[in-house]
């Protein structure tokens, strides 16, 4: 079991530029959700994935934001013209399909918008 | 709506017991406990789906009140190991929904 990956594990950008995230699931795993993360907050739900659908999208992911999961495999996280205030620990998680939809964290990409 | 934990956070020393709640002004589907260190990924502890439910392994232990509107998680004989922010999150609408976070700190 290798675990949720993410890369980078941190990104510097200036503002206006865009970025790309990409996470790799436990294999197993369908489900594949993203998470965002401000200093002293619990992370909130930004969109989620069954095997390549998107299934349900936050209203914080702004027409800025775009994810995708080609072939239900791993997935990336774009922004576009990136803000200041997109600086954030980005978190992708998987779960099996199961009752209890237990979700393991990767260990996040940390974004900083200069 | 987000659950709301207490106490905000908690020092204590090492070989202390702690308790953190988490509570709901609605029913929670479920309740799945995390811990995060500084810097790093939340970590899964457990998860409590059902109503009047107790949970543990180890030292740490969980329950979930027959309404499902409150869980509250034990940590019996801290560990330095067990420092770090505590959240627990309801699994309504296909989603975590975070709590406000409990930080623990344990001081030898």
């Amino acid at each position: 079991d290798t675990g949720v990956s993410q890369d980078p594990r941190h990104k510097i950008t200036k503002r206006g530029q865009n970025v790309t995230f990409r996470c790799d699931p436990i294999s197993e795993h369908n489900r594949l959700y993203w998470y965002r993360q401000t200093l002293g907050q619990g992370p909130e739900f930004l969109t989620y994935f069954q095997n390549e659908a998107q299934l349900e999208k936050s209203r914080l992911l702004s027409d800025r934001f775009s994810a995708e999961r080609p072939k239900g495999s791993f997935s990336t996280l774009e922004i576009q013209r990136t803000e200041q205030g997109d600086s954030a620990m980005y978190l992708c998680a998987s779960s099996p399909r199961t009752p209890e939809e237990t979700q393991y964290f990767g260990p996040g990409t940390r974004l900083l918008v200069l | 709506q987000q659950p709301v934990q207490s106490p905000q956070a908690v020092i204590l020393r090492e070989g202390e017991d702690a308790v953190i709640n988490c509570s709901s002004s609605k029913a929670l589907y479920s309740v799945h406990w995390y811990r995060q260190k500084h810097g790093e990924a939340p970590v899964f502890l457990m998860i409590l789906l059902k109503g009047g439910e107790q949970k543990g392994h180890d030292k740490i232990s969980a329950s979930f009140n027959e309404k499902k509107q409150q869980s509250s998680l034990y940590l019996t004989a801290s560990q330095l190991s067990y420092s770090g922010t505590y959240f627990c999150g309801d699994f309504g609408n296909e989603k975590l929904t975070f709590g406000t976070g409990t930080r623990l700190t344990i001081i030898p």
